[in-house]
């Protein structure tokens, strides 16, 4: 299953929102009625963080002001008010079709 | 407090081998499946293998099988992954990643091993 993200760059200013798209190739539902989208934050040189996992559910730790939402094939990742700590690149994954696929990444950096 | 320690990374000759290893700590590694999942220099990420909590269910991906060979130790919380026949097309950081909760929920992830081949 393909996953295409947008954009792949995101320039965003302090305190303003940003928004993420990601696109499945085919609808992310499986059979038990779950939905495996999952989303991570990697600063540069630090490995993967996972932040939402099935569409929208928050990791401990996760502030509130990254959201997730979507069905089906499209999901959006949603940062408010940006911090400076919220730089690096942000994949899409999905774990519902075998073999698990990953978005191209998207890289936020502060305007 | 989780945690995963990738080990065995390094620069090796086109054709050659490399063995990986994660030592893991702060949870009950047995009742966990556990995967490999690389990124080449500057790119995106690529799951490559993964094993069950029960060494049964093994699972390679298409661009590893016939060449790479995941296990795991539960007596000694570690994961391994057997590199052999290794390509120029290999170099990436090795993360090994716990999942769990349901299908590959990777909640956590090592620091990564780099590995480079190159002649």
């Amino acid at each position: 299953v393909a996953m295409t993200q947008s954009p792949l760059s995101l320039p965003v200013t302090l305190g303003q929102s940003a928004s993420i798209s990601c696109r499945s190739s085919q609808s992310l539902v499986y059979s038990d009625g779950n939905t495996y989208l999952n989303w991570f934050h990697q600063r540069p040189g630090q490995s993967p963080r996972r932040l939402i996992y099935k569409v929208s559910n928050r990791d401990s730790g996760v502030p509130d002001r990254f959201s997730g939402s979507g069905s089906g094939t499209d999901f959006t990742l949603e940062i408010s008010r940006v911090e400076a700590e919220d730089v690096g690149v942000y994949y899409c994954m999905q774990g519902t079709h075998w073999p698990p696929t990953f978005g191209q990444g998207t890289k936020v950096e502060i305007k | 407090e989780v945690q995963l320690v990738e080990s065995g990374g390094g620069l090796v000759k086109p054709g050659g081998s490399l063995r990986l290893s994660c030592a893991a700590s702060g949870f009950t590694f047995s009742s966990y499946s556990m995967h490999w999942v690389r990124q080449a220099p500057g790119t995106g990420l690529e799951w490559v293998s993964s094993i069950g909590s029960i060494p049964t269910y093994i699972y390679y991906g298409d661009s590893v099988r016939g060449r790479f060979t995941i296990s795991r130790d539960n007596a000694k919380n570690s994961l391994y992954l057997q590199m052999n026949s290794l390509r120029a097309e290999d170099t990436a950081v090795y993360y090994c990643a716990r999942e769990s909760g349901g299908l590959y929920l990777f909640d956590y992830w090592g620091q990564g091993t780099l590995v480079t081949v190159s002649s």
